[in-house]
């Protein structure tokens, strides 16, 4: 069975553009949630959704992120504009079932760098 | 405040030696628990839940773990380690609509 898949596995770009990554979650599963790591911070849960709908957003660092998923097969992670410190690895997971406290399956991640 | 810790940053063992690495969590109530590990360049995978009754838990990979109420505590354990169980170990914590990860220890097998 396919995973979680995320793209790009890497981004570089310049400061001040746009970035968006995406993320397919694994069929039947109607929660996904995005986080971010960094060796600093670790990893930090930015947002998650169930049944398409933002449930918790409170991580999300700033107004220059925003999420949206249109439907049950992908979500998208954009930042615009981009900063140097917006430079992690980003991960999205998904699992079965409303909440936070299941199991979580997660895609190999998208390691920007912004310059 | 609501957190979870993991006192070691890194460790190394032997190949065939033991492990336990330490998490503790500060929750009102008995939280879900949960430990993942990442492999370099990979997402994180779970090894095991606990989410109430046993409190000694059996994951993958021969991985099992132990929720202590009177210390706070879910350390994992494992038997005897393989060279390829050298990854960074997550112990996460869930209680409502919050879910944080620790900082992860890094293990390291010597040959």
């Amino acid at each position: 069975d396919a995973g979680v898949i995320q793209s790009p596995r890497h981004e570089v770009t310049e400061m001040g553009q746009e970035v968006t990554l995406r993320c397919k979650p694994i069929s039947g599963h109607n929660s996904l949630f995005w986080y971010r790591q960094t060796m600093m911070r670790g990893l930090e849960l930015l947002i998650y959704f169930n049944n398409n709908v933002p449930i918790d957003d409170s991580g999300m660092p700033e107004d220059r992120f925003s999420a949206k998923m249109p439907n049950a097969s992908f979500s998208t992670l954009k930042i615009q504009p981009s900063e140097p410190r917006d430079s992690a690895v980003y991960f999205c997971a998904s699992s079965l079932g409303r909440g936070i406290n299941q199991p979580q399956h997660f895609g190999d991640g998208t390691r920007l760098s912004i310059l | 405040a609501q957190s979870v810790t993991q006192p070691d940053i890194h460790i190394t063992v032997s190949e065939g030696a033991s492990l336990e690495l330490r998490c503790n969590y500060s929750y009102g109530a008995t939280p879900y628990l949960f430990w993942y590990v990442q492999s370099p360049g990979q997402g994180l995978q779970l090894l095991l839940k606990y989410f109430s009754g046993d409190t000694l838990v059996q994951g993958i990979k021969g991985f099992e773990a132990e929720f202590k109420r009177s210390q706070s505590s879910f350390n994992l354990r494992k038997p005897s380690v393989h060279w390829s169980d050298a990854a960074e170990y997550f112990c996460a914590v869930g209680s409502g609509n919050q879910f944080y990860f620790g900082t992860g220890t890094s293990l390291t097998v010597i040959p």
